[in-house]
């Protein structure tokens, strides 16, 4: 089921410009987060946000901005993209709500390419 | 600062045969330690995981042995199969639940037919 969406799938930009990486979740939870995926890397996280008004600094997010504009909706941006940002971004989502969570719900994936 | 060490990068087995990946930390603070599975082209998804009051959890034929005293976990896959083929992270959080997990690096499992 696709919970978790993020669009665009695939995008190719140009060093310098700005793009915005969307997710939208139905799944009703509060908290929010952006990694980026890289080989040999893993996840690393680049920010969360654990409700409307709170958005945190992950590990990694020096050149990256967010927004979550609803429960549902945490948006992605990079300001001025540049070449090491070429990655693959994964949203996902966790429920605070409920005690007996324990996992974070991830979407497909935002496979980015900068040039 | 690498929190959570994994190893190995990638494993390649036969199937029928035994998978074995390890994870290694150092903060004591951490309280909840899951394993995520990937395949191709998909989202990570979580496999199993594992709260430091148990020493093992087993589900199926996944396996993950905790040892509080050394601050390593790791995951087992029995009799792996095919279809098990795909990347591996554990994680680790100080929240006690999905919060703020800090992932390995991930390991890359072939199991060969």
């Amino acid at each position: 089921d696709a919970d978790v969406t993020q669009t665009p799938r695939n995008r190719i930009t140009k060093t310098g410009k700005r793009i915005m990486l969307e997710c939208s979740q139905t799944k009703g939870h509060d908290r929010m987060y952006w990694y980026r995926q890289d080989p040999g890397l893993g996840l690393r996280l680049i920010y969360y946000s654990f409700d409307v008004k709170d958005i945190n600094k992950g590990e990694i997010s020096d050149g990256y901005s967010v927004s979550r504009q609803a429960q549902a909706k945490f948006s992605l941006s990079l300001e001025s993209a540049i070449p090491n940002q070429t990655a693959l971004y994964f949203c996902a989502t966790s429920d605070r709500t409920n005690p007996l969570q324990e996992t974070q719900y991830f979407g497909p994936g935002t496979r980015l390419l900068v040039l | 600062q690498q929190q959570v060490k994994q190893s190995p990068q990638s494993l390649i087995v036969q199937k029928g045969g035994i998978s074995i990946i390890n994870c290694a930390y150092e903060n004591t603070a951490f309280d909840y330690f899951p394993w995520y599975q990937q395949f191709p082209g998909k989202g990570p998804a979580l496999l199993i995981a594992i709260r430091p009051d148990v020493s093992e959890k087993k589900e199926g034929r996944f396996t993950i042995s905790f040892n509080k005293s050394a601050k390593q976990f790791s995951l087992h896959i029995m009799d792996s199969q095919p279809g098990d083929s795909a990347t591996y992270f554990c994680a680790a959080s100080t929240q006690g639940g999905s919060e703020k997990l800090v992932f390995g690096k991930g390991t890359k499992l072939t199991v060969n037919p």
